[in-house]
């Protein structure tokens, strides 16, 4: 099964971008790399996604390694509201539930 | 647009007593899940569905039932709760992308059920 990994924790200064780091070695062909973020007692909520290419919305961007064994989530000017728990998943497919997991993340702290 | 509403909130429950949460999405999506969020952990897959009157299994399926009678609601179901079973529990729905269903989907989730068991 594909697997990630990140660091468990980071911090950053407000108004200062912020560079997220996802491992995934592992990583198929076919297996997109998904990004969700957890404010404080919310629920999940979609970031961004992507195959091979970078990827740019208005939340954030997405760096994608060109062997994909790693990805980068960029929050270009962190604000207050962007401390939360940033989640890097494979595939995220229902055909197969271990790729249904999100693992513990990491916890972004954003200093004003 | 509601989304993916979850009820109830908050409950507490004394240890054996049964209950039921309860998922209702209004984005027509096929498929649903249930997760449960110890503290400081990540979320583990409890059951889904990929479609109306089917479900199955996720990583921690033991003690739950679940059902799907309908296409936008998915019912969690505790027979005789546990201790073991306090956590938060998050409801979630996404959409099967016809060009590539092995893909991933964005998947929307609702904003949580608080369940204690004493």
């Amino acid at each position: 099964d594909a697997k990630t990994t990140q660091p468990n924790s980071m911090e950053s200064n407000e108004e200062e971008p912020v560079h997220l780091p996802c491992n995934h070695s592992t990583i198929s062909g076919t297996d997109y790399i998904h990004w969700y973020r957890q404010l404080p007692s919310q629920g999940p909520e979609y970031v961004i996604h992507g195959l091979t290419s970078n990827v740019n919305n208005r939340m954030a961007s997405l760096a994608i390694a060109e062997d994909r064994k790693s990805s980068t989530l960029i929050l270009h000017r962190a604000t207050l509201r962007d401390a939360a728990v940033y989640y890097c998943i494979l595939r995220l497919s229902p055909y197969n539930n271990n790729d249904m997991r999100f693992g513990a993340g990491t916890r972004l702290t954003v200093k004003p | 647009n509601a989304g993916v509403t979850q009820t109830p909130k908050f409950r507490v429950l004394k240890t054996g007593q049964s209950m039921t949460l309860l998922c209702a999405q209004d984005m027509n999506h096929e498929y649903m899940y249930w997760y449960r969020q110890d503290p400081g952990m990540g979320l583990r897959l409890i059951h889904y569905s990929v479609g109306e009157g089917t479900t199955a299994k996720g990583e921690v399926p033991d003690g739950y039932n679940v059902s799907r009678l309908k296409k936008q609601n998915f019912l969690l179901g505790l027979e005789s709760a546990a201790p073991s079973q306090t956590s938060v529990y998050f409801c979630a729905s996404s959409y099967s992308n016809p060009d590539s269903p092995f893909s991933g989907n964005t998947i929307y989730f609702g904003e949580g059920s608080w369940l204690t068991v004493v």
